[in-house]
């Protein structure tokens, strides 16, 4: 069992959609981060969590730790959100070592 | 700032034949890292630093060799390309403190035939 796990694997969905993906984590962690890979592009941070939920734009981020649950929601989903996103965890030993989920791919229509 | 670069974007190799991919930062920062991705796999660690000559080796290290004799680069080198090395390949970079922001480079795409 991977220690970082998403859900789903794969997404689709129209534009206007509200998306939630999910990442389950099964060590302790210092800090879990939401990444996001356009086809064939690089990899941009979208946030870091320790507690609570931060939010960006129609993009949001919430942490449960007692859970070891995190999800991601976008709002009013468009195109150009289509991407695969990745979560990935600071292990408490490990510091900056990072532990990759497998990633989400989304896709929206319009 | 550039930020994380990486080059070159594109290689292709034969079985056998050495190289170094190239990774600079220009933000200052202590921790770099080298991940590698394929498909169905996710990214997983090769070799990391923490500070000018201080390396350590990730989940995958085998095959692959590196150096930080400055803050600003971490070279990756292929010792002798083998088809398993086929894959994309990313710089990152962040502060030491654990649970700060990596950065990432563009990637590097490999071919070892």
């Amino acid at each position: 069992k991977n220690e970082v796990e998403q859900s789903p694997q794969n997404l689709t969905a129209q534009e206007g959609e509200f998306i939630t993906i999910n990442c389950s984590y099964s060590v302790g962690i210092s800090a879990l981060h939401w990444l996001q890979q356009h086809p064939g592009g690089g990899i941009v941070s979208l946030f870091m969590l320790s507690s609570g939920k931060k939010k960006h734009g129609r993009l949001i981020a919430t942490i449960n730790i007692q859970e070891k649950h995190s999800s991601l929601h976008i709002t009013a989903s468009h195109p150009r959100d289509s991407a695969v996103y990745i979560c990935a965890v600071n292990q408490v030993q490990g510091a900056q070592k990072l532990v990759f989920g497998q990633g989400t791919r989304l896709t929206i229509n319009p | 700032n550039a930020g994380v670069t990486q080059t070159p974007k594109f290689q292709v190799l034969k079985t056998g034949q050495s190289m170094t991919l190239q990774c600079a930062q220009d933000m200052n920062h202590e921790y770099m890292s080298w991940y590698r991705q394929d498909p169905g796999m996710g990214l997983r660690l090769i070799h990391y630093s923490v500070g000018a000559g201080i390396t350590d080796q990730g989940e995958v290290p085998n095959g692959y060799n590196v150096s930080r004799s400055t803050t600003e680069d971490f070279p990756l080198r292929l010792l002798s390309a083998a088809p398993s090395q086929t894959s994309v390949y990313f710089c990152a970079s962040s502060r030491l403190l654990a649970g700060t922001l990596q950065y990432f480079g563009p990637g590097t795409r490999l071919l070892v035939l």
